[in-house]
């Protein structure tokens, strides 16, 4: 499975904090994203990152990958308490199939 | 800014019975997927469709699933006889044909909530 997984289930942080998150993920992929999940909502992406970029930034967010250990970290820099809300990592496959494979995701809690 | 609209947001129904979800994709896109989301837990593939037909499809889409695009507009998921484990929210997702054969940005609707009883 190219499954991603994230690291940590949960995260619960101060206000104006910074927020790390880590997927893994098992296959070849051509892409990572990222994507926000407000409780009993739909799913917004936040960010897409290429297999031949490192780094990327927009806004407060930073996603770094590292193919070679098949890994991916989402920054939240300055967290707010809007950004109170699940955070999914998402592979697409280099070949074949048309879809986007979800990991299990890390529940984010910003306290004020 | 356009979006996935889906409904109902919300359907109970009795063991046994059929249920059509549907969704109304972003106009000018070409692929369509459902997705469901158990409650607490992961967003599984169920399906993606381009073409008027489907291009893959996940072990849990089995043959109690079906999907239409009847008019060229509305993308359907159908349960023939849905189950207590149906009970689920589905999520209806389009994207627009991006290059390298892979997805981009999906767009996803705010999900339907199924109740199965």
């Amino acid at each position: 499975s190219q499954q991603g997984e994230e690291d940590p289930q949960a995260l619960s942080i101060q206000e104006g904090e910074n927020a790390t998150m880590n997927c893994s993920y098992k296959t070849s992929i051509n892409n990572l994203q990222w994507y926000r999940q407000n409780s009993g909502r739909g799913l917004v992406h936040l960010i897409l990152i290429r297999s031949n970029e490192r780094e990327k930034h927009s806004g407060r967010l930073r996603v770094t990958l590292d193919t070679s250990k098949k890994s991916s970290s989402l920054l939240i820099t300055a967290s707010r308490a809007a950004d109170t809300a699940s955070y999914f990592c998402a592979t697409g496959a280099i070949q074949g199939a048309q879809k986007l494979v979800f990991g299990q995701g890390t529940r984010l809690t910003i306290n004020p | 800014e356009p979006e996935v609209t889906q409904t109902p947001s919300h359907q109970v129904t009795q063991m046994g019975q059929e249920v059509i979800l549907r969704c109304v994709p972003i106009s000018n896109h070409l692929y369509f997927y459902w997705y469901r989301q158990i409650l607490g837990q992961k967003v599984e593939f169920l399906v993606s469709f381009y073409n008027n037909e489907i291009s893959e499809k996940s072990e849990i889409f089995d043959d109690q699933f079906s999907v239409e695009r009847p008019d060229g507009s509305n993308f359907t998921l159908k349960i023939r006889s849905t189950k207590l484990e149906d009970s689920a929210m589905y999520f209806c997702a389009s994207f627009r044909l991006a290059g390298g054969g892979s997805p981009g940005e999906l767009f996803f609707g705010e999900g339907s909530r199924l109740t199965v009883l």
